[in-house]
């Protein structure tokens, strides 16, 4: 079975501040991996996605993200927070084209001035 | 590109009405739509995939007869909460899988629809 925890349902970071939100999945065969980003009353905005290319994955505003098959974790990280960066971040899990999206419960960034 | 749009963004209805959410994919041609709701505070439970020509593939727990879902066009589907009562107050969510080259991993969600029964 497939499944995805989010450690931390709300996290605190000051600004200028590392932020590190964490992702652990679950899956019985190479998975493909995304971290979302979504602000109040508004839709899903893809952050960045691993699909078994490179383990070090790049993405949006700053973030970026590791997969490390020994841990099974997928990580995101940014090295300075801003205040814009407070939003809800979910990670999800697919097992590859065409497949559906097992997503964590979320975790809440909130950025102290 | 592949950008998802739903309509309306915010409905309020009376218990016992039926109302309809359009999730439309812009700029490609989604063959497989996906309906999610979202409790406050809460993570995203799928409802229902939504394959164009075919039925609707429901999640276990979900009402088929409550919740309709049409797929009708390769970029229009629409979920139709019927009877609706005030817990099926909601965000809903929905998204769109772009089968074009390695974006076909991906979906492409929609801004979502709150749906406010009173």
């Amino acid at each position: 079975a497939q499944s995805v925890t989010q450690l931390g349902s709300h996290v605190s970071v000051s600004e200028g501040a590392l932020v590190l939100l964490r992702c652990n999945y679950s899956s019985s065969v190479p998975p493909y991996l995304f971290w979302y980003v979504q602000y109040p009353n508004q839709g899903l905005q893809l952050l960045l996605k691993y699909t078994s290319a490179a383990t070090l994955v790049k993405g949006i505003n700053g973030f970026e993200a590791e997969f490390k098959k020994s841990e099974t974790s997928f990580h995101l990280t940014k090295p300075s927070a801003h205040m814009s960066d407070a939003a809800e971040y979910f990670c999800a899990v697919s097992l590859g084209t065409g497949n559906q999206f097992y997503f964590g419960t979320g975790t809440s960034l909130t950025v102290i001035p | 590109g592949a950008v998802v749009s739903q309509h309306p963004s915010r409905v309020i209805c009376k218990s016992g009405t039926s109302v309809k959410i359009e999730c439309r994919s812009l700029d490609f041609q989604a063959t497989t739509m996906f309906w999610y709701r979202q409790f406050p505070k809460k993570s995203l439970m799928l409802m229902a995939t939504s394959n164009e020509g075919s039925k609707a593939t429901y999640e276990q727990g979900v009402e088929k007869d409550k919740f309709l879902i049409n797929h009708a066009s390769l970029t229009l589907s629409t979920l139709t909460v019927t009877s609706a009562h005030p817990e099926d107050s909601s965000f809903y969510i929905c998204s769109a899988r772009d089968p074009r080259g390695d974006r076909y991993n991906e979906q492409f969600f929609g801004p979502g629809t709150r749906l406010t029964v009173l």
